[in-house]
């Protein structure tokens, strides 16, 4: 079991948007810095979304990002089937030591 | 333009102990923590634990005494060993750089637990 909660999967039409959803505590997400990384199959995790909704250069704003309390959000809008993907959500966890956690993923299929 | 390699044993049996070692080309290992995250087959990604500049490390509780994270500046790497590992332990493995900013990943490499 993940510390950090993520729906097991979502889907969409091409050109629409979805969101993604991360829960938590304030152990871990109440407490410090949320990021999103993009998992393309059979390659390694891509860094989306950074300090809560900061992009790396070259994501497109496409990919957007919020923090409320002890939740986060990853939204994805103008879907292409290039999105394909697992996305995790992953942060800090302050218990009982600093240890970083992930959330179990969220499969996305665009229709 | 960094980048990570790595390289390890990729079969071991029950009991060995797991020993993989990430290069880092086209930067520096200062100023950076850098970390150890597994993916089992099918499954979600695991952090195991990281090292910063200086050589001081942080591991994931569920596997802290079986873990051993080091930092070569001369060669400008960083290795994992993981000991006493078990079917448990059958993952892809990646290294990275960072978990936020600036962050740069490995290829993974499978290790598989088997006797």
């Amino acid at each position: 079991q993940s510390v950090l909660t993520q729906p097991p999967s979502v889907s969409a039409a091409p050109g629409q948007k979805v969101t993604i959803s991360c829960s938590g505590s304030s152990s871990n997400i109440g407490n410090n810095y949320v990021s999103w990384y993009q998992q393309l199959p059979g390659t390694a995790p891509k860094l989306l979304i950074y300090e809560n909704n900061k992009r790396p250069s070259g994501i497109p704003d496409r990919f957007s990002a919020s923090k409320s309390g002890t939740s986060a959000t990853l939204g994805i809008t103008g879907l292409q089937t290039g999105d394909e993907a697992d996305y995790y959500c992953g942060t800090w966890d302050d218990s009982p030591s600093a240890h970083w956690v992930f959330g179990g993923g969220t499969k996305l299929t665009v229709l | 333009q960094v980048q990570l390699q790595q390289w390890g044993a990729g079969l071991l049996k029950p009991s060995e102990t797991l020993s993989l070692t990430c290069a880092v080309s086209g930067g520096s290992l200062s100023g950076y923590h850098w970390s150890w995250i597994r993916q089992p087959p099918g499954k979600g990604l695991e952090w195991i634990g990281e090292i910063n500049h200086s050589g001081s490390t942080n591991n994931n509780p569920s596997l802290k005494s079986r873990v051993t994270i080091s930092l070569d500046t001369s060669k400008n790497h960083f290795s994992l060993k993981l000991s006493s590992v078990t079917a448990a332990d059958t993952a892809v493995y990646y290294c990275a750089r960072g978990l936020a900013i600036e962050n740069y990943w490995g290829q993974g490499t499978l290790v598989t637990v088997s006797s």
